[in-house]
C-alpha cells in the first residue's frame, strides 16, 4: 500500500504563475484534506472534502481552489501564485467512520519567488 | 475559541530524560485529542490519542495526561531517546457540527545523546 502520495515533491514558481498539486490515496478513504505548514504556525487547513464531488473551505482557503472528481484524488490549485503561498503543503485522508485519524502524505515544498 | 495553544516551541532533553509538551484549548466541544509526530521531510503521523472520558493514556514510553476541567492535555515521553527527536503537534477535534480539526503550532524536540 502506497498510502497517500503527493506530487510534485518540490516546485518553484514565479509570482502570478499557476499550478496544481495532486494527492492520491489508495485506502478508499472518504475524507481528504489539504494543509499548509509554516514555521511557528503549525498545520492549517486549506480545504477539505467529505466525499467524491464535494469540497469545503477550511481555515485559510483564499487563493486556492480544489476538486475531488474521483474518490482517490484531491487536487489543490493555485491560480495566481503569491510569495505568501510559499509553504510546505500536506495532503491527508481519513476513513469516514474513524475520521479522527489522519494519514498524511510526505509533503510538497513550494517556493513562490 | 478554535485555537489550540502548544508549548514550548522547542525543547532540548538529555537522553533518558522526560520530555513534556503541553497544550490548552478553549472549545468544550472538542472530544478527541491526538498527538502527531513528524520527522524532517516526512508528513505527520499519529502517535497517540485520548478521549475526554479518561484522564491518562499510555502507550510504551508515551503518555497523554488530560485535565478536562482545566482544558489542558500534555504529552510525556519517558526515557527520551535520540530517535524521538522530531516535531510534535497536538490537535483537537470534534464530531459535533461542522468539521473541526485544529492543530497546535508544534514543538521541536531534540534529544541529546
Amino acid at each position: 500500500n502506497a498510502g497517500v502520495t503527493q506530487t510534485p515533491k518540490f516546485r518553484v514558481l514565479k509570482t502570478g504563475q499557476s499550478m496544481t498539486l495532486l494527492c492520491a490515496q489508495d485506502m478508499n478513504h472518504e475524507y481528504m484534506y489539504w494543509y499548509r505548514q509554516d514555521p511557528g504556525m503549525g498545520l492549517r487547513l486549506i480545504h477539505y472534502s467529505v466525499g467524491e464531488g464535494t469540497t469545503a473551505k477550511g481555515e485559510v482557503p483564499d487563493g486556492y481552489n480544489v476538486s475531488r472528481l474521483k474518490k482517490q484524488n484531491f487536487l489543490l490549485g493555485l491560480e495566481s501564485a503569491a510569495p505568501s503561498q510559499t509553504s510546505v503543503y500536506f495532503c491527508a485522508s481519513s476513513q469516514q467512520d474513524i475520521w479522527e485519524k489522519l494519514f498524511f502524505g510526505s509533503g510538497t515544498q513550494l517556493s513562490v519567488l | 475559541q478554535q485555537q489550540v495553544k502548544q508549548s514550548p516551541q522547542s525543547l532540548i532533553v538529555q537522553k533518558g530524560g522526560i520530555s513534556i509538551i503541553n497544550c490548552a484549548y478553549e472549545n468544550t466541544a472538542f472530544d478527541y485529542f491526538p498527538w502527531y509526530q513528524q520527522f524532517p521531510g516526512k508528513g505527520p503521523a499519529l502517535l497517540i490519542a485520548i478521549r475526554p472520558d479518561v484522564s491518562e493514556k499510555k502507550e510504551g514510553r508515551f503518555t497523554i495526561s488530560f485535565n478536562k476541567s482545566a482544558k489542558q492535555f500534555s504529552l510525556h515521553i519517558m526515557d527520551s531517546q535520540p530517535g524521538d527527536s522530531a516535531t510534535y503537534f497536538c490537535a483537537a477535534s470534534t464530531t459535533a457540527g461542522t468539521y473541526k480539526y485544529i492543530f497546535g503550532t508544534g514543538t521541536r524536540l531534540k534529544v541529546l545523546a
